[in-house]
């Protein structure tokens, strides 16, 4: 069975730009978090989304969005880059939601110039 | 006071030792433990999932519950070097977000 899928791997951007990243979870999974992990600040929730609604919001700005299709892959944009957004973004699937063992893609690691 | 908390680290062990790993969260209400291992540079995986009070083996890796205490902990017995990983705790309530702690970073020394 295939794992997450994240793309792109690595990004590089400069200050003011947007950005998309891709989620495909596992085959079956209908729930998916997203999560930026820093060294400073450790794994942080961005939000969750099940059947193509927002299920749970973490407290990042407004410039952090997502959206989940019919198909359970899910997008998360981040708009008007700042430095500080450089971090490892990771997206997690589960069957029905963040309570059960979630798995995890290989992240998407984005650097801000 | 931070929702989910674990002991500071770094930990090092010798190899065959029994490492502890702690964690402590505030809210009563949750449902929902797990602990997954994070190597450098990789993504975390899961290694256990803990609902109820006691304690769940699964090989080396012993995870123990105490809601009362709102305490969760992870024993790995007979260390080896290829536990040095970062370990998080993960505490959650139905339907809700996973609270992550800032993980423990553990050393196997040969």
């Amino acid at each position: 069975k295939a794992g997450v899928t994240q793309t792109p791997r690595y990004l590089i951007k400069t200050r003011g730009q947007q950005v998309t990243l891709s989620c495909s979870p596992i085959s079956g999974h209908r729930s998916v978090s997203w999560y930026q992990q820093t060294p400073g600040q450790g794994l942080q929730f961005l939000f969750e989304y099940f059947s193509e609604t927002q299920r749970n919001k973490g407290n990042f700005p407004g410039r952090f969005s997502g959206r989940q299709f019919s198909n359970s892959r899910s997008e998360m944009n981040v708009s008007t880059l700042e430095l500080g957004d450089s971090a490892l973004y990771l997206c997690a699937s589960s069957w029905t939601g963040p309570e059960e063992p979630q798995h995890f893609g290989d992240g998407t690691r984005l650097s801000i110039l | 006071q931070k929702e989910v908390e674990q002991n500071s680290g770094p930990l090092s062990v010798p190899e065959g030792a029994i490492a502890s790993l702690n964690c402590t969260y505030s809210d009563r209400g949750s449902q929902s433990f797990f602990w997954y291992r994070q190597y450098s540079g990789k993504s975390p995986e899961l290694i256990m999932s803990i609902y109820s009070n006691g304690d769940k083996e699964d090989g080396r890796f012993t995870a123990q519950l105490n809601k009362a205490s709102q305490y969760v902990s992870l024993l790995i017995r007979d260390s080896q070097p290829s536990d040095s990983a970062t370990y998080l705790c993960a505490v959650n309530k139905r339907l809700e977000k996973s609270t992550f702690g800032d993980g423990t970073t553990l050393t196997v020394k040969p």
